[in-house]
């Protein structure tokens, strides 16, 4: 089965500063890809980042990043310099061969002034 | 290029009617994707068609089903609606290959009374 957990319903950071929102996941392909959006009240579904399982290096957009453990089948997104238009919920996804999401349950991230 | 519209925005329907939502891909996208999103299930996929056939599909009941023309714009049909079809219904467009971005519209907000 393909699954998606995220075990951080919802966060907070100050302005400014550094969060990591936490996922794993869990699929017996070899060959996936992985993403994290962003859903701000408009209900608009964003791409923050995407990441592709068998480059190792970790990929980068601006100021937010990925850690990506493949053996411990973790993906954590940073965002650092946060700021208040990064407030919205926060979805880790991955799809494999077919061309379906799998989404995890989100993390609700506030940015404080 | 235009993003990916959804129409309509929101939607009122009673216990056993039919509802027909569409789904304009962004330009030369061949695959569209349907995704349903509540609070209790969160975001389940529900079906994609690429080149007017649909080529993947969700775990739903037959109530739901789609279509896709030879322009690539998508329809999604309920019918019979039940009060748990109450959601925000997501379309997703992308070229249709594994590794692609989907790029998501705003969404069509339905509620059953």
């Amino acid at each position: 089965a393909q699954t998606v957990t995220q075990s951080q319903p919802e966060m907070s950071v100050q302005e400014a500063e550094t969060v990591t929102l936490s996922c794993t996941y869990d699929t017996s392909e070899s060959n996936y890809y992985l993403f994290w959006y962003k859903q701000p009240p408009s209900r608009q579904m964003i791409l923050v980042i995407r990441q592709e399982a068998y480059k190792q290096q970790n990929a980068t957009e601006n100021r937010f990043s990925v850690n990506f453990q493949k053996a411990a089948k973790s993906f954590s997104l940073k965002i650092s310099d946060s700021q208040l238009g990064d407030t919205a919920m926060y979805f880790c996804a991955f799809k494999t061969g077919a061309n379906n999401l799998f989404f995890g349950t989100g993390t609700r991230l506030t940015v404080i002034p | 290029k235009a993003g990916v519209t959804q129409t309509p925005r929101y939607l009122i329907k009673t216990r056993g009617q039919q509802v027909t939502l569409s789904c304009s891909p962004i330009s030369g996208h061949r695959s569209v994707s349907w995704y349903q999103q509540t609070p209790g299930q969160g975001l389940q996929f529900l079906f994609e068609y690429f080149s007017e056939t649909q080529r993947n599909k969700g775990n739903f009941p037959g109530r739901f089903s789609g279509r896709q023309f030879s322009n690539s714009r998508s329809e999604m049909n309920v019918s019979t609606l039940e009060l748990g079809d109450s959601a925000l219904y997501l379309c997703a467009s992308s070229p249709g290959t594994m590794g692609e971005k989907l790029f998501f519209g705003s969404g069509t907000q339905l509620s059953v009374l």
